[in-house]
């Protein structure tokens, strides 16, 4: 099992440029997440998916938006990047209910310019 | 929101050396994990606590959720061992993840 894996590993754009950070996991969980880790700091939620088709804002969701079409892919996109969406994107997934941990990805660093 | 709390900030300490972590959060949760961010960024599960007490080799980890403490015993350190530290409290639906600032310790020789 792979885990949670993300792509890419780093990126680099312009303000304004777009893209879209994927997160997938092999392990049937039903939970999802995205954070960030800004410098010196601990992770903060962006964005989470309880299931397959549903989406919910986290603690700073503002610039991102979500998609989880398939249960086993969580997809974060920034529509027009600005430099304060410089960071390292982390995903995570867990179970529902009692067996509740959260599983990480090795994360995306990204720089906006 | 839950306000969690980690100290020290800063521990500096030499191989063969034990030490203590801490972590301090304000109201119920339903989760509470450890975590290692070795110095490549990649985040490493330690132990998934939200009560009771747990050992894996060189290190163990207490929580007492009635009190809304946890602490992460770091026995013989190691150079390896040095990284940041980061509790993470889960509350609500999903299990929403809320990061300690975390313990940045440096293990010398």
């Amino acid at each position: 099992n792979a885990g949670v894996t993300q792509t890419p590993k780093f990126r680099v754009l312009k303000t304004g440029q777009s893209m879209t950070l994927l997160c997938a996991q092999d392990m049937n969980h039903e939970y999802m997440y995205w954070y960030r880790q800004d410098p010196g700091m601990g992770l903060r939620l962006i964005h989470y998916s309880v299931g397959e088709g549903t989406t919910a804002k986290g603690e700073v969701p503002d610039g991102y938006n979500v998609s989880r079409l398939k249960k086993q892919n969580f997809l974060l996109g920034l529509e027009s990047a600005a430099p304060s969406q410089t960071s390292v994107y982390f995903c995570a997934s867990s179970y529902r209910g009692i067996l509740n941990e959260q599983f990480f990805g090795p994360g995306t660093r990204l720089t906006v310019l | 929101g839950i306000q969690v709390e980690q100290s020290p900030p800063d521990l500096i300490l030499q191989e063969g050396a034990n030490s203590t972590l801490r972590c301090n959060f304000s109201d119920s949760v339903n989760n509470l994990q450890w975590f290692h961010q070795n110095p490549w960024g990649q985040l490493i599960n330690l132990f998934y606590i939200p009560s009771g007490t747990k050992q894996n080799g060189r290190l163990s980890a207490t929580t007492v959720a009635t009190e809304r403490y946890s602490l992460l015993y770091i026995s013989s350190s190691q150079t390896t061992d040095s990284g940041v530290y980061f509790c993470a409290v889960g509350t609500g639906t999903a299990s929403k993840l809320t990061f300690g600032t975390g313990t940045r310790l440096q293990v010398t020789l």
